[in-house]
């Protein structure tokens, strides 16, 4: 069974630029979520989707956009980037919604975004 | 809003020493309880869950037990090893309508020295 992956594992891009980062859902999850982790601290929520459609947002300005794909990989695009968009961004995939219950969420490896 | 808030580090110990690192959250609602941990370079790796009050996650010699009444789902390993240091997240997860996200607490890095 393959698990989340992410491409690519590192970019370097400059300040107002655009940036698109995949991941591939693990086998048999239709729920992808997006995470933004800044140097030493926790993940923070960006956006989840189910079934191609945005299924609740984080904090984090429109700026931030996605897709998932009938596969239920999915895309997070930035545009205008500013310096403090320099994070690890994680992608995790889950189960369809159980018994009412938060389902676990499983991480990609990450991409590593620099901003200069 | 939901919460975690966990105890800072780094946490430094000696090899079979005891590893306790304090968890707790604010949440609306009945959230589900999880132990994450991330190792240097990587992604986060699920360690443990508890979905109920009361209930004890554990792995790899790792515990946390949810404990509603003070609001906590500390973890702890009774005797550590080099290869544990890390950094430990604890995280909420909680289903409502705007969606199932989880809610992480700083972190702690924990170092093992042999």
């Amino acid at each position: 069974e393959t698990g989340v992956t992410q491409s690519p594992t590192h970019l370097i891009k400059t300040r107002g630029q655009q940036v698109t980062l995949r991941c591939s859902s693990q086998s048999g999850h239709n729920t992808v979520s997006w995470y933004q982790q800044a140097l030493g601290q926790g993940p923070q929520f960006i956006f989840q989707y189910y079934r191609e459609e945005e299924n609740g947002r984080g904090n984090f300005p429109p700026r931030f956009s996605g897709l998932q794909f009938p596969n239920y990989s999915s895309e997070l695009n930035v545009n205008a980037l500013e310096l403090d968009d320099s994070a690890l961004y994680l992608c995790a995939s889950s189960p369809p919604p159980g018994q009412g219950r938060s389902e676990t969420q499983y991480f990609g490896p990450g991409t590593r975004l620099l901003v200069l | 809003g939901d919460s975690v808030t966990q105890m800072e580090g780094p946490v430094t110990l000696s090899e079979e020493a005891f590893l306790t690192i304090n968890c707790t959250y604010t949440a609306t609602g009945y959230p589900s309880l999880f132990w994450y941990v991330q190792y240097p370079g990587e992604g986060l790796q699920l360690l443990l869950k508890a979905t109920k009050a009361d209930d004890k996650g554990s792995n790899k010699g790792f515990e946390a037990t949810y404990r509603k009444e003070t609001t906590s789902f500390h973890l702890e390993k009774g005797s550590v090893q080099v290869s544990d240091s890390a950094v430990y997240f604890c995280a909420l997860g909680l289903l409502k309508a705007a969606g199932n996200k989880l809610t992480f607490g700083g972190g702690t890095r924990v170092l093992v020295k042999p």
